[in-house]
């Protein structure tokens, strides 16, 4: 079945700089790659998502990049503010339809 | 748009008694919905598969006879933990899907004492 690895597991950086988190899985069929940011005692949110057939796709501060033949896709958020402070998980599946496997998730701080 | 309800938030019940978690998705139809639990710092596991009028799939190791799960209709899709004991403590996260994206509910805790 399908592994998803993350990385790191914690993360910590100064408001405005960028973050980065990596993931990787390993199933070659998973064309599915959500991220999703959790608050403490919440449930996730949805963020941003990246489809086999895309390389690239942003959205205002965030953005996501994938490499099917490396099978590595990546979470980079730029100008970080306090509010980015979070968990995020990255995930993959055969299709939003079908099961979504998550990855251990990385616990981001923003530093003042 | 594409909002999905838990309810209770919290739970706190005695060991041996049962206690039941609805989802519902309140502006979608979801033809799909998922039940994860998650215990601190930790990810989310998938437990079951559910879909609208049939029976759940539920991954392996997860009994199917104490988390029973229904899913009577496109909106509601409901979680009973039967018989529950201490380790069944954790935070219960249902999901349902929409034009191709899962949306979570805001998650149940659960506590047994």
């Amino acid at each position: 079945g399908e592994n998803v690895e993350q990385h790191p597991s914690t993360l910590s950086v100064q408001e405005g700089d960028s973050a980065v988190i990596k993931c990787t899985y390993s199933d070659s069929a998973s064309n599915y790659f959500p991220w999703y940011k959790q608050e403490l005692g919440k449930g996730p949110q949805l963020i941003i998502d990246i489809r086999s057939n895309v390389g690239e796709k942003k959205d205002q501060r965030i953005a996501v990049t994938l490499n099917k033949t490396a099978k590595h896709f990546s979470l980079h958020i730029t100008e970080t503010q306090p509010e980015d402070s979070a968990v995020y998980f990255c995930a993959a599946s055969y299709s939003s339809a079908s099961k979504i496997i998550f990855g251990s998730g990385t616990r981001l701080s923003i530093r003042p | 748009g594409a909002v999905v309800s838990q309810h209770p938030s919290w739970v706190i019940c005695k060991s041996g008694t049962s206690v039941k978690i609805e989802c519902r998705s309140l502006d979608f139809q979801a033809t799909t919905m998922f039940w994860y639990r998650q215990f601190p710092k930790q990810s989310l596991m998938l437990m079951a598969t559910s879909n609208e009028g049939s029976k759940a799939t539920y991954e392996q190791g997860v009994e199917k006879d104490k988390f029973l799960i229904n899913h009577a209709s496109l909106t509601l899709s409901t979680l009973t933990v039967t018989s529950a004991h201490p380790e069944d403590s954790s935070f219960y996260i249902c999901s349902g899907d929409r034009a191709y994206e899962q949306y979570f509910g805001p998650g149940t805790r659960l506590t047994v004492t």
